[in-house]
């Protein structure tokens, strides 16, 4: 069975104060870790696919790695509005289902 | 069009009540998926439509009926629900079922039973 792990629960940040947050998994065969962002009553917002060890991507102040084991969200020099719950989420060999690890809460203060 | 439509955005309903949830999408999607999340946890999977066909059932109970009439909507009708029942229920859609597709998330029905 996938398995997700996020850590930390909860981040609180300054703004500018740089970080990372993390996602363990556990996955027979990776066909896709994703990264979203979601805020209070909302629905999850897609931010990037990663397919394979090594890879990278950007958005804005977001960057996100994998590993074969984890992947990490950087956010370098964040502000109040990227406050919100980060989840990751796997998709593994022939299993239709996207497995969601339980979020990283971050809120950045001004 | 990137959008997933949902509406009610909020619906408050008895328990004896029959209620539905639509969902649409204009992307061209042929996988759609209805999410349920509880307050501080992470969505559910309840169920999956792959090119009109419902293609995955998450053991849901009964009292949830899913119903796809076209490529572009999905709903979830509701019926007898109970108050355990209440939370964010999710559409979401992707270009198909296959595992490596990212999926687009609506901004949900933030539902109450009373």
């Amino acid at each position: 069975e996938d398995q997700v792990t996020q850590s930390p629960e909860a981040l609180r940040l300054q703004e500018g104060e740089s970080s990372s947050l993390n996602c363990s998994y556990t996955v027979s065969g990776l066909r896709g870790l994703f990264w979203y962002r979601q805020d209070p009553g909302k629905g999850p917002e897609f931010l990037f696919t990663l397919y394979s060890a090594g890879e990278e991507k950007e958005k804005e102040r977001l960057k996100a790695t994998l590993t074969k084991k984890e992947s990490f969200l950087h956010i370098t020099a964040p502000k109040p509005e990227d406050s919100a719950t980060y989840l990751c989420a796997v998709r593994g060999g022939s299993n239709y289902k996207l497995t969601f690890g339980k979020g990283t809460l971050l809120t950045v203060n001004p | 069009d990137t959008e997933v439509t949902q509406t009610p955005k909020h619906l408050v309903m008895g328990m004896t009540n029959k209620k539905s949830l639509k969902c649409e999408q204009h992307m061209g999607h042929r996988a759609m998926y209805w999410y349920k999340q509880k307050a501080k946890k992470p969505p559910e999977l309840m169920f999956v439509y792959s090119y009109e066909k419902l293609s995955i059932n998450e053991s849901v109970p009964s009292r949830f009926s899913p119903e796809c009439p076209n490529s572009s909507l999905l709903n979830l009708h509701l019926h007898a629900l109970q108050p355990e029942d209440s939370a964010l229920y999710l559409c979401a859609s992707s270009l198909r079922q296959s595992t490596n597709e990212k999926l687009f998330f609506g901004s949900g029905t933030q539902l109450s039973v009373l």
